[in-house]
């Protein structure tokens, strides 16, 4: 399983752009890369995934380098409601079954 | 919409006790999994199922049982409680159509072994 590591925490203001790093050095061919954010006593919520190169929906863009051993999560213009717990996934799931693995997160702040 | 509903929401369970937490969803997916969730751990998954009838382990799956006899429902079962299974534990589920599908999660339930 592919093992991921980002920042424990950071910090930011209203307004500001956001980028969230996760390493994902082991990732596999057929592996994906998805974002989720959790909010306090909620479930995960889907943000964005990609494969490959770079990824934008009306909420966040995803950066992914050629070789995928990283990616990077962009939040532009971040505000209060942000505040909340990023979660980087890599893995596949479709076919033959389950193999995602959560990384332990990133706790974005979101100050005034 | 209702999407993922998890029950109970919150259970206290002595040592030694079994239950059952209850998953269903109502979007027809054929992958559900179950998720706990412990402090400065990030989500760890227990079991997996990818459609009615068939199950397999995830990372942790010690000291629980799952069963898929429909597409809607994925209950997990504590055989017998243990403090070390205090935990939020979330259900998720996703569509096996159109490639790799983003989980949809449940808001968890929070149980509490003494």
């Amino acid at each position: 399983l592919a093992k991921t590591t980002q920042p424990i925490s950071m910090d930011s203001y209203e307004g500001q752009e956001v980028n969230i790093t996760c390493s994902h050095n082991n990732i596999a061919t057929n592996d994906y890369i998805t974002w989720y954010q959790q909010f306090p006593s909620q479930g995960p919520r889907f943000i964005i995934q990609g494969y490959k190169t770079k990824v934008t929906n009306e909420v966040a863009s995803l950066f992914i380098p050629a070789d995928r051993k990283s990616s990077t999560l962009s939040l532009p213009r971040v505000s209060l409601s942000d505040t909340a717990v990023y979660y980087c996934l890599v893995g596949l799931f479709t076919g033959g079954g389950n193999k995602l693995t959560f990384g332990t997160g990133t706790q974005l702040k979101v100050e005034l | 919409n209702a999407g993922v509903t998890q029950t109970p929401k919150f259970q206290v369970l002595k040592t030694g006790q079994s239950m059952t937490l209850q998953c269903a969803q109502d979007m027809n997916h054929e992958y559900m999994s179950w998720y706990r969730q412990d402090p400065g751990m990030g989500l760890r998954l227990i079991h997996y199922s990818v459609g009615a009838g068939i199950t397999d382990q995830g990372e942790v799956p010690n000291g629980y049982n799952v069963s898929r006899s429909t597409t809607e429902d994925f209950p997990l079962r504590l055989l017998s409680a243990a403090p070390s299974q205090t935990s939020v534990y979330f259900c998720a589920s996703s569509s096996r159509t159109g490639g790799n599908q983003p989980q949809h999660f449940g808001d968890g339930t929070r149980l509490s072994i003494l």
